[in-house]
């Protein structure tokens, strides 16, 4: 079976571009979680959704972040404008009901 | 959810069992212990996770102390490919599904 799918596997942009991060979650799991990594604050957590819908944002650092999921089968993740303070590495994870969370290979985002 | 405490790094011979002990003294009823793993330039992967019983899988077996104030999540025959970041993670059973995750153990496994 096919696990989490994020896609860029990297990303080099500017400061002030937009960035948008893609998710696709395992077929069948409801429940979508974004995460950002960083030798500082290590994993953490930003939002996750359950069937389509946020339920918890109180991760995203500031307006800056957005996140949607316009179905079952996408996610995405969006900065816009973006700064360098936002370089990391960002992952992906699906779930369901009480079964362990599965993590994408994430994306490796760099902003110069 | 509970917070755990691990040991920031630990060494592992090839071969022989890894033992990485993990603290959650403030863990209640209701939350599980987890164990994840992080390869480097990967995403953390599943381990093993349990309540209140042992548990054992093809990856590891998990032993959770009769007070579950702690636990030990044991790696029967350490490889090279088993060198990673080791996270103990306490979440809880309700609806919540979120994970937090601490700093981890970092296992090196040496030939």
């Amino acid at each position: 079976d096919a696990g989490v799918i994020q896609s860029p596997r990297h990303e080099v942009t500017e400061m002030g571009q937009e960035v948008t991060l893609r998710c696709k979650p395992i077929s069948g799991h409801d429940y979508l979680f974004w995460y950002r990594q960083t030798m500082m604050r290590g994993l953490e957590l930003l939002i996750y959704f359950n069937n389509n819908v946020p339920i918890d944002d109180s991760g995203m650092p500031e307006d800056r972040f957005s996140a949607k999921m316009p179905n079952a089968s996408f996610s995405t993740l969006k900065i816009q404008p973006s700064e360098p303070r936002d370089s990391a590495v960002y992952f992906c994870a699906s779930g369901t009901g009480n079964q362990p969370q599965h993590f994408g290979d994430g994306t490796r985002l760099s902003i110069l | 959810d509970a917070k755990t405490t691990q040991p920031p790094s630990m060494d592992c011979a090839e071969g022989r069992a890894a033992n990485l002990p993990c603290n959650h003294s403030t863990i209640s009823g209701n939350e599980y212990v987890y164990w994840y793993r992080q390869i480097h330039s990967q995403g953390p992967q599943y381990i093993i996770h349990g309540l209140k019983n042992n548990e054992t899988n093809e990856m590891a077996s998990l032993i959770i102390t009769e007070d579950r104030k702690s636990s030990t999540l044991i790696l029967p025959h350490a490889t090279l490919r088993d060198t990673a970041v080791y996270y103990c993670i306490v979440r809880s059973r309700s609806n919540d599904y979120k994970l937090s995750f601490g700093a981890g153990t970092t296992v090196t496994v040496r030939a």
